[in-house]
């Protein structure tokens, strides 16, 4: 149990362009989904944290307007890079958790995002 | 502020135990999490510990001291496919997860 899957696993885009990262939770749903950067050797940095329904959090210095997330349903959170650049290259993991704010998060098997 | 001490790296042998220490400082708290990592791939869920003690599951336990701020993970018997870098995590007053960068375990044979 507990699964959740993100799509896609792999993207290499150019910069300039839009990038859509989907989150599932397979046989849980999920209240809330939260969505993750993370750099090479570096820790889990949090980027924004969404409940079904309502507009997501975002962690201070995240840019709303570049990170587009959207938790349209119990199972699905979305995360668009919008105007990608160079820099935004990085591996982006969400995870989901089932209930109370006190529910295990689990992750997804992450997206790594190049940009040219 | 918030923060996490685990050490950067550790090496083990295959078929031993190793303890991997972390200590840390939140704005409350409401348990603690360990996830391991392998090398490019998410964080997988380990243990949860919100009391004082020990929670064993198979070959991984996880302790836990709310008064000093402290926990391990204790993995027996090594395989190596345990190499891979070990998460702590506690979970602050707004039930958000505080990570640090891991421990990274290297078993050798």
């Amino acid at each position: 149990g507990a699964v959740v899957s993100q799509h896609p696993s792999r993207v290499i885009c150019k910069s300039g362009t839009s990038v859509k990262i989907e989150c599932r939770s397979l046989d849980f749903q999920a209240t809330t989904m939260f969505w993750y950067r993370q750099f090479p050797k570096q820790s889990l940095m949090l980027m924004a944290t969404s409940n079904e329904g309502s507009k997501a959090t975002y962690e201070q210095g995240v840019e709303k307007d570049k990170f587009l997330i959207n938790h349209a349903s119990l199972t699905l959170s979305t995360l668009t890079v919008t105007s990608a650049h160079p820099e935004d290259s990085s591996f982006y993991i969400c995870s989901a958790s089932a209930g109370t704010s006190l529910e295990t998060q689990y992750f997804g098997p992450g997206t790594r995002l190049l940009v040219l | 502020g918030q923060n996490i001490d685990q050490p950067t790296e550790m090496t083990a042998t295959e078929g031993a135990i190793v303890q991997i220490n972390c200590t840390y400082q939140t704005s409350g708290f409401n348990g603690l999490f360990w996830y391991q990592q392998h090398a490019g791939e998410a964080p997988t869920f380990l243990s949860y510990n919100v009391l004082d003690g020990l929670e064993e599951k198979g070959r991984f336990s996880s302790f836990l001291s709310r008064s000093k701020g402290y926990s391990y993970l204790l993995l027996k018997e090594l395989q190596m496919k345990d190499s891979a870098s070990y998460l702590c995590a506690p979970m602050d007053s707004n039930y958000q997860l505080i990570w640090g960068a891991g421990t990274k375990l290297i078993i050798k044979p």
